[in-house]
């Protein structure tokens, strides 16, 4: 596709549940980035990958969190036992390179609400 | 760490210009990136700037001073589509394009 693509765009669960959240990246873009945003903040960093591996995986807040990004393309964030603490928007970004000129490409974002 | 400063509104008429301030914390420090946020929307970059000076690009232009730890970002002749949310953003060493991003600076352009 044209740009970064996530799914799904909203994501209602019950506290406790598993969910998984998916990002697709543009084609071609070796490092993919999570990040979450509560309202009136800005994007927080969770985990980067560059190609299949996470480079760095400082940002998740526990470990109920975790991500993968298996053929180094489609990534999958996955959350266990929900928390009402955990409701925000996960935004999925990628870049061509990872180490030119601080440009991500962002997608629309998952909007997660732990009911 | 990593922390960084913005003022959180900001309100101009339409056709003027605006300048929006940054301040950051960091070790490290690569660049400074901007983006723009429309309400319900992704992020939008718009400029990065690495080295001290002005960068232009249109109607909008960023400039950083390293020694000063300060940046901003300029927006000229504005329009309405203009109102956003702006968020500036450090990029560390080691962390590919990871952003540390701060509480944006909300612009609302008025007639």
């Amino acid at each position: 596709g044209a740009g970064v693509s996530q799914t799904p765009s909203n994501k209602v669960t019950e506290k406790g549940k598993y969910v998984e959240l998916r990002c697709d990246p543009i084609s071609g873009h070796t490092a993919l980035y999570w990040y979450r945003q509560s309202l009136g903040q800005g994007p927080e960093f969770l985990i980067y990958f560059q190609g299949t591996g996470a480079a760095d995986d400082s940002g998740l807040p526990n470990d109920r969190f975790f991500a993968v990004r298996p053929e180094g393309s489609v990534s999958t964030l996955k959350i266990q036992r929900t928390e009402r603490g955990d409701s925000a928007v996960y935004l999925c970004a990628s870049s061509l390179s990872p180490g030119k000129n601080g440009e991500a490409f962002f997608g629309q974002g998952t909007r997660l609400t732990v009911v | 760490g990593q922390s960084l400063e913005q003022p959180s509104e900001v309100t101009a008429v339409e056709g003027a210009i605006v300048q929006i301030n940054c301040t950051y914390q960091t070790s490290g420090f690569y660049g400074l990136s901007w983006y723009q946020q429309h309400d319900g929307g992704a992020p939008t970059f718009l400029s990065y700037n690495a080295l001290d000076g002005l960068e232009e690009t249109g109607r909008f232009s960023s400039f950083l001073s390293r020694s000063d730890s300060y940046g901003y970002l300029l927006l000229q002749e504005l329009q309405m589509k203009d109102s956003a949310s702006y968020f500036c953003a450090v990029r560390a060493r080691g962390g590919g394009n990871k952003l540390t991003f701060g509480t944006g600076t909300q612009l609302k352009v008025e007639l």
